[in-house]
């Protein structure tokens, strides 16, 4: 089993539709979550982080996170073409406080005009 | 510029030969984290630096890749005798003590085996 996993995608929605992005982890002590956006060929950039339980809002972006299920998930209300990404999540494991963070394979979005 | 700094951004070399990648960090930020990312893949973390202390080592690190972070400043990534397999993006990342509100990536080096 993947420490952190995402479905691959394509997940392709359309313009000013409200996009769902998931994503489950393993290990029960992961204490903080992020999501990062990559588009093709560039570095991936932080979205948001979430660190409790429920819904964290900023802007067009919400973060849900339900530590008891392992989950989390990112909402992109209204989305744009611009928002045609990969999306990144990315955990921080329980042990040792050091910042590494472990990647999901990433969920490619296409949001079609 | 205030952002994470990679140098170079390309890099093509030859099987068996040796390259070295450098990364300048955010100046305030005391820790600094090298990645790996392949196509069609997430980040997978390599090494990271808190000031000039290596304190974490992935088992992807072979012996053949070594990372320095000399007086806690820059960064350098080299590999040696390169193998095909090593051709992906080298990322490099700066953050704050704590790491919880994640940390900026470089622009990052791309590597070519051939």
């Amino acid at each position: 089993q993947k420490e952190v996993e995402q479905n691959s995608g394509p997940l392709s929605v359309p313009e000013g539709a409200i996009a769902s992005l998931n994503c489950t982890y393993s290990d029960r002590g992961s204490q903080s979550f992020f999501w990062y956006r990559q588009y093709s060929g560039k570095s991936p950039e932080l979205i948001m982080f979430i660190y409790s339980n429920g819904d964290k809002e900023d802007g067009r972006f919400t973060a849900q996170l339900n530590k008891a299920s392992q989950y989390v998930s990112l909402l992109i209300r209204d989305s744009q073409p611009s928002d045609s990404a990969t999306y990144l999540c990315a955990v921080n494991p329980g042990s040792g406080n050091t910042g590494k963070l472990i990647f999901g394979q990433g969920t490619t979005l296409q949001v079609k005009p | 510029d205030t952002g994470v700094s990679q140098n170079p951004r390309h890099k093509i070399t030859k099987r068996g030969q040796n390259v070295t990648f450098r990364c300048d960090p955010i100046s305030e930020h005391n820790r600094l984290y090298w990645y790996r990312q392949t196509l069609g893949q997430g980040p997978e973390f390599l090494t990271y630096f808190q000031n000039e202390a290596q304190l974490e080592k992935s088992r992807l690190l072979s012996d053949r890749f070594s990372a320095e972070r000399p007086k806690g400043s820059f960064s350098t990534l080299e590999i040696q005798r390169t193998e095909q397999g090593d051709s992906a993006m080298y990322l490099c990342a700066s953050g704050g003590t704590g790491g919880i509100y994640g940390y900026t990536f470089g622009s990052g080096t791309r590597l070519t085996v051939v």
